[in-house]
């Protein structure tokens, strides 16, 4: 089972808005609203931003939001700051037996 | 506060076997369902098995069926993965991570990770 697909990276500078893609299939992202974003720094464990394709746990900042169309998720991330530097992975339940496929991770540069 | 702690990580010789430990608390363990992610040097998130709270429920990647074993003691707020059989490529740290929701697969909380070799 293919992993879904991410950019290798995407870059912004302070304060402007960028969106990342994660990019499946109807047996995973397309056909179920269980997408989720993770947000990880180097050296440390991923943080979850955003679930089930939309919703944010409690403390993330509402500078991130989730969005699907169709086999594709989006994450934008407004008012970009320095600290929301680092890799971002895209998760979603597939109905394949491998259960649970992650993206290969986009690395968010600021400028 | 929320905390998984991850433990058992080290060198081991390829065909070897390994038991990872996750030692939980702050939260009610017996009603969360639980996964074990991986992360080779350098690469990608993988998921690597999935347990339900009253372990009515186990999965696995294919990539490790047959030699790795989730399981779980809610007397003790642990979760285990024996691996078995281990080959280089299975080099990765493995974090345990908590289901916000049952069956939903996000991912709330995730321990430190603890950091398996397989090398000769």
């Amino acid at each position: 089972q293919s992993a879904l697909t991410q950019p290798a990276s995407v870059s912004g500078s302070p304060g402007q808005s960028i969106t990342m893609s994660c990019t499946g299939t109807s047996s995973d992202v397309g056909g179920y609203n269980y997408v989720s974003w993770y947000q990880q720094h180097p050296g440390k464990a991923p943080k979850l931003m955003i679930y089930d394709v939309s919703n944010r746990p409690s403390g993330v900042s509402n500078r991130f939001s989730g969005s699907k169309s169709g086999n594709t998720a989006s994450l934008t991330i407004s008012g970009l700051q320095a600290e929301d530097e680092a890799d971002y992975y895209c998760s979603s339940y597939t109905s394949t037996s491998t259960l649970v496929l992650f993206g290969g991770g986009t690395k968010l540069t600021v400028l | 506060e929320v905390q998984l702690v991850e433990s058992g990580g080290g060198l081991v010789k390829p065909g070897g076997s390994l038991r990872l430990s996750c030692a939980a608390s702050g939260f009610t363990f017996s009603t969360y369902s639980i996964n074990w992610v991986r992360q080779a040097p350098g690469k990608g998130l993988e998921w690597v098995s999935s347990i339900t709270s009253s372990n009515s429920y186990i999965y696995y990647a294919d990539s490790v069926k047959g030699r790795f074993t989730i399981s779980r003691d809610n007397a003790k707020n642990s979760l285990y993965l024996q691996m078995n059989s281990l080959r280089a490529e299975d080099t990765a740290v493995y974090y345990c991570a908590r289901d916000l929701l049952a069956h939903h697969y996000n991912f709330d909380y995730w321990g430190q990770g603890t950091l398996v070799t397989v090398s000769s």
